[in-house]
């Protein structure tokens, strides 16, 4: 199994500009979660996914943060337009169960 | 909302040296997990605790959740350099597939 797949792995972006990234989550795993991983923040959940519905986006900062989960295989996470205050690591992760979940590697975003 | 403080925040041992990290909640838990996260990697899953008093190990770990659920602890008997890395305490409510994480401790292994 290759594990949760996220790209890419690093995106420096000017602020203003659109960022997506990407997760592939296990085969099989029907939860979805997207976090953020800042030094001061901590890791903060953003949104999850069961079967591909979105359940719980409380932790979406503000409109220009969406997520999307076209199907069991693909998920996305958009910031338009993105600010230095969005510079963090970004991890998707997927379960099949409560409480274990599967971290990808993560995407380091810097918005310059 | 709920939330769990893990302390310390860093811990510098020396190699060999015994660590305990701690993780308090002011309410009744329903369950806790940890993870475990290298520098420069993402958390992995190391264990679920679920009874009160529960005690679990996994070779030189060991993990506690406490009679009143309201706290757990994490000790690493004679650590070595393949145990840095930060310590997360988690937990989800009863039915729930989100998890809340603590803040963690970094744990420094002097060789």
């Amino acid at each position: 199994d290759a594990g949760v797949i996220q790209s890419p792995r690093h995106e420096v972006t000017e602020m203003g500009q659109e960022v997506t990234l990407r997760c592939k989550p296990i085969s099989g795993h029907n939860s979805l979660f997207w976090y953020r991983q800042t030094m001061m923040r901590g890791l903060e959940l953003l949104i999850y996914f069961n079967n591909n519905v979105p359940i719980d986006d409380s932790g979406m900062p503000e409109d220009r943060f969406s997520a999307k989960m076209p199907n069991a295989s693909f998920s996305t996470l958009k910031i338009q337009p993105s600010e230095p205050r969005d510079s963090a690591v970004y991890f998707c992760a997927s379960s099949r169960t409560s409480y274990e979940q599967y971290f990808g590697p993560g995407t380091r975003l810097t918005v310059t | 909302g709920q939330q769990v403080m893990q302390i310390p925040q860093y811990q510098h041992v020396q190699e060999g040296e015994d660590f305990t990290t701690y993780c308090n909640s002011s309410t009744t838990l329903s369950n806790i997990q940890w993870y475990k996260q290298r520098p420069g990697g993402h958390p992995v899953f190391l264990i679920q605790l679920v009874k009160s008093g529960e005690v679990k190990k996994q070779k030189r770990l060991t993990f506690q959740f406490g009679e009143a659920k309201k706290n757990s602890s994490l000790h690493i008997t004679a650590t070595q350099t393949t145990d840095v890395g930060t310590y997360f305490c988690s937990y989800s409510g009863a039915g729930s597939y989100q998890l809340t994480f603590g803040k963690g401790t970094k744990l420094s292994v002097i060789p």
